[in-house]
């Protein structure tokens, strides 16, 4: 079964500091990807960032990146500089690929509050 | 541009009625889907569609239906609605099942009482 957990319900964080964003996932699949989402308060879901398991660099995106740790299961999303518009949740968010369903599972989520 | 678009925003509906919720994408994506989206569990797969009479059922589908007659459209329909289902649903699309990105639609709002 695939699982993904993001154990920060909560974050702070002072503008124009970086903050990281925790995730660490469970599969037995080979190849699978991990995806950020950013759902800010108007309710839509926004893609961010992607890291494919293979991949041999982190996925970088303006000011986010993705710190992947494929021994440690782990997929964190750092934002740097934080900006007051970053305050919303980030979904952490895995698809295996060997099954080729194409389906998402996600994380319970987690929210930034972005400090002035 | 294209988009993915679904219609109600808002709805509030009675328990026991039928209740379809649109769903509209004009990026041509064969691949669509439904999540469910509920504090305490985040996103949850209902329903998902390779093309067109393709469906398939998620790790919460009843109680919910899907029908695939062209590509741009998966409306999703509540048979019976229960307050169970008070929920915020979101539309899903994407080019292919494995490395693509799949992009989600504004989400609607249902309220059952």
């Amino acid at each position: 079964a695939q699982k993904i957990t993001q154990t920060q319900p909560g974050m702070f964080v002072q503008e124009k500091e970086a903050v990281t964003l925790d995730c660490t996932y469970d599969t037995s699949d080979p190849s699978y990807g991990l995806f950020w989402y950013k759902q800010p308060s108007s309710g839509e879901m926004i893609f961010l960032i992607y890291q494919g398991s293979y991949d041999q660099q982190n996925a970088t995106e303006g000011r986010y990146s993705l710190n992947f740790q494929k021994a440690r299961k782990s997929a964190n999303l750092v934002i740097s500089a934080s900006q007051l518009g970053d305050s919303a949740m980030y979904f952490c968010a895995m698809r295996g690929f060997s099954s080729n369903t194409g389906k998402l599972i996600f994380g319970q989520g987690t929210t930034l509050q972005v400090k002035p | 541009d294209a988009e993915i678009t679904q219609s109600p925003r808002h709805k509030i509906t009675e328990t026991g009625r039928q209740v379809t919720l649109a769903c509209h994408q004009t990026w041509n994506h064969n691949n669509m889907f439904w999540y469910r989206q509920d504090l305490g569990h985040g996103l949850r797969l209902i329903h998902y569609s390779y093309g067109v009479q393709d469906t398939n059922k998620g790790e919460v589908s009843d109680g919910y239906s899907v029908s695939r007659s062209n590509t741009e459209d998966l409306p999703l329909t509540l048979e019976s609605a229960a307050s169970s289902q008070t929920s915020v649903y979101f539309c899903a699309s994407s080019v292919s099942r494995s490395t693509d990105t799949q992009y989600f639609g504004p989400g609607t709002r249902l309220t059952v009482l």
